[in-house]
């Protein structure tokens, strides 16, 4: 089983970056999927949630109407479109299964100017 | 939204001691709790599901137990490599929350 984030990246405030997480050794349509977040100094944040058949999507409200989660289950991807991005974006962000049983291994994200 | 508070916000213990690690719901959760523990450069590792359920592959000596607002974590014979942070997370409402974690150093 393995999920591998990738994407993180130095970015402008106001600027966008798409992260992406690529599963395999499990049947990834089967499972609803998380982004999280680790804030330095804040710790875990909860980022967004997509159903199996991306019908039920959720989002926290620190992200809600910049961040947009999609999966294509055919690929065994996810990603995470980030817009308008502010300094308190910094930080790592994991994508793991709903039930946090699996987890990648983080990619990193900056947000300054 | 749920807000879970944890206490203590640092534990430093010695091997072999006993640790206690509180989560407090701003509103029932039910049984919808889980604890993760998160090592320094590793990601975040599942514990405990479902309040008090172990994950396949956890130690005998983490267990979980409350429901409602009230849960605990305890570790009943520190080992040097429980060092770490662990959170709580409730699951059961939108939008889900963590706590904001105990730390816990081996002395």
């Amino acid at each position: 089983v393995q999920l591998v984030d990738s994407g993180g990246d130095l970015a402008r405030p106001g600027g966008s970056l798409r992260l992406s997480c690529t599963a395999s050794g499990f049947t990834f349509n089967k499972y609803s999927m998380n982004w999280v977040r680790l804030i330095p100094g804040k710790g875990l944040e909860w980022v967004a949630y997509i159903g199996r058949s991306s019908t039920d999507i959720f989002y926290s409200d620190s992200v809600k109407g910049r961040f947009t989660v999609s999966r294509d289950n055919a690929k065994k991807s996810l990603w995470l479109q980030m817009d308008r991005l502010r300094a308190a974006d910094t930080g790592t962000y994991y994508c793991a299964t709903a039930a946090f049983d699996f987890w990648g291994p983080g990619t990193p994200v900056v947000v300054s100017s | 939204e749920i807000v879970l508070t944890q206490s203590p916000g640092s534990l430093s213990l010695s091997p072999g001691d006993r640790a206690t690690l509180s989560c407090r719901a701003s509103q029932s959760v039910g049984t919808s709790l889980v604890w993760l523990q998160h090592r320094p450069g590793q990601a975040p590792r599942l514990l405990i599901f479902d309040a008090t359920d172990r994950f396949t592959g956890v130690p005998a000596r983490f267990s979980g137990s409350g429901s409602g607002t009230d849960f605990t974590l305890t570790i009943s014979s520190l080992e040097p490599e429980d060092l770490g942070i662990y959170y709580c997370h409730q699951r059961a409402k939108w939008p889900r929350t963590f706590g904001q974690g105990t730390k816990i150093e081996i002395k």
